[in-house]
């Protein structure tokens, strides 16, 4: 098994720019979310899913958009990229609503320029 | 809203005992506290969870007290391999996950 995957690695991307990071798991998990975290800092949540076809709010939601099409993908996207978007993001899947069992991805790292 | 409370540094000697402590109020009556481990450029990993009392693994222990307004992550005879940011997670009464600060542990030979 894979666990959680993301992509991509790593990216540079200009103000105003678009883009999309892609989340996968092989685990069958429910529930799927969404984390940034800045430098000496800790994790923030973005979105979450609770099941296909399913997103809702986390802590900071501004300037994001979210998508669970399929329930093993769960897709982050920028519209228009900031500077203040400059984070490490980090992909998590569980089987509940839980703080127990959180799988995380290797994380993004993006920069915006 | 739930709080979290983290030291956001500590540091050790190999072979020493470490306990770090998470302060947290207002969370869900029917929860786990679990803490997580993060190595720079990874995403956390679980270590251990807890309800109440005290809970015991492989690599860590875990006291919780009755009032669970706070947790205790305790790791026994460091190494340098132990040298990570760690993490408590609760959630709230309105089941929202709240990630603490985390607490960098520096583990010196």
């Amino acid at each position: 098994n894979a666990g959680v995957t993301q992509t991509p690695k790593f990216r540079v991307l200009k103000t105003g720019q678009s883009m999309t990071l892609l989340c996968a798991q092989d685990m069958n998990h429910e529930y799927m979310y969404w984390y940034r975290q800045d430098p000496g800092m800790g994790l923030r949540l973005i979105h979450y899913s609770v099941g296909e076809g399913t997103t809702a709010k986390g802590e900071v939601p501004d300037g994001y958009n979210v998508s669970r099409l399929k329930k093993q993908n769960f897709l982050l996207g920028l519209e228009s990229a900031a500077p203040s978007q400059t984070s490490v993001y980090f992909c998590a899947s569980s089987y509940s609503l839980t703080t127990v069992d959180q799988f995380f991805g290797p994380g993004t790292r993006l920069t915006v320029l | 809203l739930a709080k979290t409370t983290q030291p956001i540094s500590m540091d050790s000697y190999e072979g020493q005992e470490v306990n770090i402590t998470c302060s947290h109020n207002n969370i869900a009556t029917n929860d786990y506290i679990t803490w997580y481990q993060q190595f720079p450029s990874q995403g956390p990993r679980f270590i251990i969870q807890g309800y109440k009392t005290k809970v015991t693994n492989e690599v860590a222990s875990l006291f919780i007290p009755a009032d669970r307004k706070s947790s205790t992550l305790s790791l026994p005879r460091v190494s340098l391999s132990d040298t990570a940011v760690y993490y408590c997670l609760v959630m709230d009464s309105n089941y929202q996950l709240i990630w603490g600060a985390g607490t960098k542990l520096i583990i010196k030979p």
